[in-house]
């Protein structure tokens, strides 16, 4: 079982719909959790970063984190076309040495 | 400045070359990181520099041989290296910090130098 689970997709959606990505982890020594927006042949971008369990806000970005059940969240509103990416959770454990462990990544089409 | 920098952007080499990655941030990060990513695949960590002490993982090859001049400077020297190991290398640079009881980790990712062995 891989620590870290994600549905590579790909996701399409009209544009204006609320997109929901999600991971699942197996390793409760996380404890901080990101997601990473990648445009084809480009570097991951830094989108959201979260520590404990809630929501965190950034625009039109909502991250979820509920430690109990090992599971994260990425919601974004009113998506756009630009929005289309691969979306990448990523969680670090700082257990004798940190380690950052990515997700597959999830594709998200918008749609005009 | 929360920029890294990577050169080249693009590089061709065939399997009997020597060439360099270069990879720069000037945001006072004590942490530097490369990674290997395949096309549709998520990044994969090949070595760690955590206050110049070096971290590796043990399945990449010895082809690849990372270095740490300064805390702002990190390469990766590639020697003989076969096609199968044409990718992305990003590298990364890490910040932590301990406020309100908590440790907090932000890492940025470079551009990238997409890599061709022939």
């Amino acid at each position: 079982q891989k620590e870290v689970e994600q549905d590579p997709g790909p996701l399409s959606v009209p544009e204006g719909a609320i997109v929901s990505l999600n991971c699942t982890y197996s390793n409760s020594a996380f404890q901080y959790f990101m997601w990473y927006r990648q445009y084809s042949r480009k570097g991951p971008e830094l989108l959201m970063y979260t520590y404990s369990s809630g929501n965190k806000e950034d625009g039109r970005f909502t991250a979820q984190v509920d430690k109990s059940s090992k599971y994260i969240s990425l919601f974004i509103r009113d998506s756009q076309p630009s929005d289309s990416a691969t979306y990448l959770c990523a969680m670090i454990r700082n257990t004798g040495g940190f380690k950052t462990i990515f997700g597959a990544g999830t594709r998200l089409f918008v749609k005009a | 400045d929360t920029e890294v920098t990577q050169t080249p952007k693009h590089l061709v080499m065939g399997m009997t070359n020597k060439k360099s990655l270069k990879c720069e941030q000037h945001m006072g990060h004590r942490a530097m990181y490369w990674y290997k990513q395949k096309a549709k695949k998520p990044p994969e960590l090949m070595f760690v520099y955590s206050y110049e002490k070096l971290s590796i993982n043990e399945s990449v090859p010895s082809r690849f041989s990372p270095e740490c001049p300064n805390s702002s400077l990190l390469n990766l020297h590639l020697h003989a290296l076969q096609p199968e190991d044409s990718a992305l290398y990003l590298c990364a640079s890490s910040s932590s910090q301990t406020g309100q009881g908590r440790y907090q980790e932000t890492q940025y990712f470079g551009p990238g130098t997409r890599l061709l062995v022939l």
